[in-house]
């Protein structure tokens, strides 16, 4: 299996202000995917992170809300802008290596409130 | 667009007793399935998967899951309950012919909570 270090693991936040969440993997990964689940609701896909250009976004996932980078095949970063509280969420960060792997890995998540 | 439901937010059995979790599916081709588990504070774990072949899988844990595909069904079940099987489960379907992203482009069921009594 793959290691998934995700950082913060939880952080509130005022309003209006931006956090960048860190998802470092412990090997080579071919793919990389970011995913939303709201209080009480199930996980919801954001976007596929791709080396070395955009990002790719699922309906009603915008860029300039959720700006990633994937600068590596072992690091990606999510960027939740001019969080309102509605922003709340638990942010997971999920990985696949193709070929190696028939499942995706998660790691334990960023609790974000936005206060 | 596939979707995923899990009729049963929470669900609540005795230790020892058995476990049926329900799953139904929409896809129009072949759903590679999944179910996950996510105990607090902790990552999504995988249980099991579906990909083809034997409808009946076999998982860790002591879980199985029969795929149905006349009843576009995916239920998860488990014959004797511990108290460490506390926890939240999700049924996952990945879109069957995205090729390898099937495996990480997943569309979750709404989950459910699974209590066990002592």
């Amino acid at each position: 299996s793959a290691v998934i270090s995700q950082k913060p693991s939880r952080d509130i936040c005022q309003r209006g202000t931006s956090l960048t969440i860190q998802c470092q993997v412990d090997s080579q990964v071919t793919m990389m995917f970011w995913y939303r689940q709201q209080p009480g609701q199930s996980l919801t896909l954001i976007a596929t992170a791709n080396q070395g250009s955009e990002a790719t976004y699922e309906s009603g996932f915008v860029i300039d809300k959720f700006p990633i980078s994937r600068p590596n095949l072992t690091f990606s970063t999510l960027t939740v802008s001019n969080m309102s509280p509605e922003d709340s969420s638990i942010y997971l960060c999920s990985v696949l290596r193709l070929r190696l792997n028939t499942e995706a890995f998660f790691g334990q998540g960023t609790r974000l409130t936005v206060v | 667009a596939q979707s995923v439901t899990q009729p049963d937010i929470h669900i609540t059995v005795s230790e020892g007793a058995s476990l049926e979790l329900r799953c139904n599916y929409s896809y129009g081709a072949t759903p590679y399935l999944f179910w996950y588990v996510q105990s607090p504070g902790q990552g999504l774990q995988l249980l099991l998967k579906y990909f083809s072949g034997d409808t009946l899988v076999q998982g860790i844990k002591g879980f199985e899951a029969e795929f149905k595909r006349s009843q576009s069904s995916f239920n998860l079940r488990k014959p004797s309950v511990h108290w460490s099987d506390a926890a939240e489960y999700f049924c996952a379907v990945g879109a069957g012919n995205a090729g390898g992203t099937s495996y990480g482009k997943l569309t979750f069921g709404q989950g459910t909570i699974l209590t066990v009594h002592p």
